[in-house]
């Protein structure tokens, strides 16, 4: 299983971008790239995925790399709900989550 | 709310008794997951069924864990004989057949004194 790399912890300014990044050098042609993020004493939430092209939702957008081997979660205006940890996922199915990075949105 | 729900969300009991969770998946999700979360790690991935077939177990998944989902619907977890090192929060997801992303119940979580 391809493995990621995120940085443990990361600040932003409320209002502000938040850009998360993850490093999943391994990944192989047909893996996808997952985010979830969870808050506080709640399970997991699913953020967003995408495979090659570059992806926006209604929560965030996802913006990989041309060679897949990293990818940025990009929060466009993050809000003080928006503190979770915040994981990047390299495979369907079965999820293998790592350490994640804890973001804290400060007012 | 037609999320995915877990019962109980608190469980305390003592070493060596067992225990059973419940997970309601959302209605015509096929796939059923089920994960454990210690303190400041993530989910680590136990089980999962597809409909009622339990398609892949983890190695975490020891002989005193059994996981059923009886016609393809809840799904229960039971530990037998808990340990302390079982205290911990049980997460089930849930996913339909095409589409991508899981989605997590609140989990319970389990305290062994």
């Amino acid at each position: 299983d391809a493995k990621t790399t995120q940085p443990p912890s990361m600040d932003c300014a409320e209002g502000r971008a938040a850009n998360l990044p993850c490093n999943h050098s391994t990944i192989s042609g047909n893996e996808y790239v997952y985010w979830y993020r969870q808050i506080h004493s709640q399970g997991p939430q699913y953020i967003i995925h995408g495979l090659k092209n570059n992806e926006t939702n209604e929560m965030a957008s996802l913006i990989i790399t041309e060679d897949r081997k990293s990818s940025t979660l990009i929060l466009p205006h993050a809000t003080l709900r928006d503190t979770a940890v915040y994981y990047c996922i390299v495979k369907g199915g079965k999820l293998i989550f790592g350490q994640g990075t804890e973001l804290s949105v400060k007012p | 709310d037609t999320g995915v729900s877990q019962n109980p969300r608190h469980k305390i009991t003592k070493r060596g008794q067992n225990v059973t969770f419940r997970c309601d998946p959302i209605s015509e999700h096929n796939r059923l997951y089920w994960y454990r979360q210690t303190l400041g790690q993530g989910p680590e991935f136990l089980t999962y069924f597809q409909n009622e077939a339990q398609l892949e177990k983890s190695r975490l998944l020891s002989d005193r864990f059994s996981a059923e989902r009886p016609k393809g619907s809840f799904s229960t977890l039971e530990i037998q004989r808990t340990e302390q090192g079982d205290s911990a929060m049980y997460l089930c997801a849930s996913s339909p057949r095409r589409a991508p992303g899981q989605f997590f119940g609140p989990g319970t979580r389990l305290t062994v004194l």
